[in-house]
């Protein structure tokens, strides 16, 4: 059973570009959360979809940052018109129907994005 | 609001040495604990848990007791060894969310 993929683990961008982040949830997952993680901060809470369905977007920056979790496919973070501020490691989380419960996440790798 | 406070880092120890790494949280309700552990290069993996007041959770020589009454989950190992060396997250869970700590960083050395 595969874990968390994300993809791309390392991308680059020159500023105004957009930068799209891909989350395959383990098989049997429903829901999926993105956080970022700054250099020399913590755990940063961004997005919280169930498949074709926003639960909470508290996290996330009011502009240029979606997110989405179709019905067939990966979640995708997009980032529009990056900027050096969005240089940090995105990271996607999984967890079962039942996560509510139990409450535990499993975490992808990251995806590591640097602006130019 | 739901939040976590946790021990600042780095934290730099010998191996053998006992560790603590204290968190607090406040939460609405009655959130499950975890401790997450981040080791260089990768995403967190879950180290422990506790899901009411008073459960141990342990793993790999770690321990942390759910504490209601002071609202803390603190850390510790008796015997810390080089493989230890990561970010450690203290994480409440409560409505559908995980509240993350800022990390602490943790070195051992030989």
């Amino acid at each position: 059973n595969a874990g968390v993929m994300q993809n791309p683990r390392h991308l680059v961008r020159r500023r105004g570009q957009e930068a799209r982040l891909r989350c395959s949830p383990m098989k049997g997952h429903s829901h999926v959360y993105w956080y970022r993680q700054l250099p020399e901060e913590g755990l940063k809470f961004m997005v919280y979809l169930q498949k074709e369905n926003i639960i909470d977007e508290s996290g996330m920056p009011k502009e240029r940052f979606s997110a989405e979790f179709p019905k067939e496919g990966p979640s995708i973070l997009r980032i529009q018109q990056v900027v050096r501020g969005d240089s940090a490691a995105y990271f996607c989380a999984s967890s079962p129907p039942t996560g509510g419960d139990t409450g535990e996440l499993f975490f992808g790798e990251g995806s590591r994005l640097t602006v130019l | 609001g739901n939040s976590v406070t946790q021990m600042e880092g780095p934290v730099t120890l010998s191996e053998e040495a006992f560790l603590t790494i204290n968190c607090t949280y406040t939460a609405t309700g009655y959130p499950s604990l975890f401790w997450y552990v981040q080791y260089p290069g990768e995403g967190l993996q879950l180290l422990l848990k506790a899901t009411k007041a008073d459960d141990k959770g342990s793993n790999k020589g770690f321990e942390a007791t759910y504490r209601k009454e002071t609202t803390s989950f603190h850390l510790e190992k008796g015997s810390v060894q080089v493989s230890d060396s990561a970010v450690y997250f203290c994480a409440p869970f409560t409505g559908n969310q995980f509240y993350f700590g800022t990390g602490t960083s943790l070195t051992v050395i030989p």
